[in-house]
């Protein structure tokens, strides 16, 4: 069973830095596209960040720069390295992935992240 | 890049059938069969639905369905029921981005 488990959320001040972590089992996270998608209170999903099976990385322009995708494949997780945090990118953040091109069939729950001093 | 455009609300009574609209460009929507759509509701992580335009992941109920035509794509729910109530989203591959395209989002309410 394909499950993804993310944890590192929380409260954190504007400038300040945050990594997540999306835990996976059932798959193997570097044969797969993995996505970052992100909610703010109230609003729409936002695909943000994505990591291909062959390495390349891709990043919205809110945070380009900022944010960085990666892998560990012996721990078979994905994270999201957070530096400069804005008040706008308080949110709920997803991993997920697909079971083929351009879909995402699993979800993991989601954390939150709050910025604000 | 912008968002695709859903409409902000549809409503329907238990049993009817509702429709609701994703629209994009050739350049996403109309250009490519990779439109997908999710199910969300309050304070869950989003499901999927429909796959390349109109194919059901397995343990989908078939009252969900999907289209295209042209640059709109179309999610389709007959036989309406409360649990149906929640927040519905497109998501498309685009060839203007390298990142795939979320629609604003419709919310369905079951009256």
């Amino acid at each position: 069973e394909v499950q993804l488990v993310e944890s590192g959320g929380g409260l954190i001040q504007p400038g300040g830095s945050l990594r997540l972590s999306c835990a996976a089992s059932g798959f193997t996270v570097r044969s797969n596209s993995m996505t970052w998608v992100r909610q703010a209170p109230g609003m729409g999903l936002e695909c943000f960040s994505v990591v291909y099976s062959d390495g390349n990385t891709y990043y919205a322009d809110s945070v380009k720069g900022r944010f960085t995708i990666s892998r560990d494949n012996s721990k078979n997780t994905l994270y999201l390295q957070m530096n400069d945090l804005r008040a706008e990118d308080t949110a709920v953040y997803y991993c997920a992935t697909g079971s083929g091109s351009y879909r995402l069939d699993y979800w993991g729950q989601g954390t939150l992240v709050t910025v604000s001093s | 890049q912008s968002a695709l455009t859903q409409p902000a609300s549809v409503s329907g009574s238990p049993g009817q059938s509702i429709t609701i609209s994703c629209t994009g460009t050739s350049s996403d929507v109309g250009g490519y069969n990779y439109v997908s759509w999710y199910q969300q509701h309050p304070g869950k992580a989003p499901k999927l639905l429909i796959y390349e335009v109109s194919n059901r992941p397995s343990g989908v109920s078939n009252r969900f369905s999907g289209s295209k035509s042209g640059n709109t794509a179309s999610l389709t729910i007959s036989g309406l029921q409360a649990e149906d109530e929640a927040d519905y989203y497109c998501y498309s591959y685009t060839s203007s981005s390298t990142l795939d395209l979320f629609g604003g989002g419709t919310k369905l309410t079951v009256l």
